[in-house]
């Protein structure tokens, strides 16, 4: 078991640019949440899918936010032109159910200049 | 929505020593907290879980309490060891919603 794979583990994008985040949850687990930490802000909420159905997206900036789970082994975040208070560790996470401990990715720490 | 506040910012103990992290949230439908430990430069890994149909779940030297009442939970951590230095996370949720975080306990064991 690998546990949750993100992917990449470091990005850097130019102000304006689109970054897009991978997440392959673990086999089996229904719930994919993903989270961003930052030291001001803590761990925010952003989004979750449960059987690959968006279930909670208020946490998500609106507009240039995006999260997306087209089959049961991947997520996929997408930020469209990224701005410097985006910069944070994007965290993803899975569980076998919403009400069970999550197992958390390494997260990709997103660097916006 | 739900507000986890989490006391302790930062907590500095003598091994050997017992710490608690206090936490405090604000919707009674909540029925599960957890526990989650941060090791620098790492992701966050569960440590203990209660639900609120207890008050009480022991786990080694983990111990988390819960009031429902006063809507507070807790987490005992007894005879404390170097390793358990970390950023402890409690977190809270109700039934199909997400988890919301409070915001870390540095906890820092000295020998």
């Amino acid at each position: 078991n690998a546990g949750v794979i993100q992917t990449p583990r470091h990005k850097v994008t130019g102000k304006g640019q689109e970054a897009t985040l991978w997440c392959e949850p673990i086999s089996g687990h229904s719930a994919v949440f993903w989270y961003r930490q930052t030291i001001v802000q803590g761990l925010e909420f952003l989004t979750y899918f449960r059987n690959q159905a968006p279930i909670d997206d208020s946490g998500m900036p609106k507009e240039r936010f995006s999260a997306q789970m087209p089959n049961q082994s991947h997520s996929t975040l997408k930020i469209q032109s990224t701005q410097p208070q985006d910069s944070a560790v994007y965290l993803c996470a899975s569980s076998l159910t919403t009400n069970s401990d999550y197992t958390f990715g390494s997260g990709t720490r997103l660097l916006v200049i | 929505g739900e507000k986890v506040e989490q006391h302790e910012s930062t907590l500095s103990v003598r091994e050997g020593d017992s710490a608690v992290i206090n936490c405090t949230y604000t919707d009674t439908a909540s029925s599960y907290f957890p526990w989650y430990k941060q090791e620098a430069g790492k992701s966050l890994h569960f440590v203990i879980d209660i639900r609120s149909n207890v008050d009480r779940k022991q786990s080694q030297r983990l111990t988390v309490l819960l009031d429902k009442k006063a809507k507070r939970f807790s987490l005992h951590i007894t005879a404390t060891q170097p390793e358990d230095s970390a950023i402890y996370f409690c977190a809270a949720s109700q039934g199909g919603r997400a988890l919301i975080f409070g915001t870390g306990t540095t906890v820092s064991v000295s020998p």
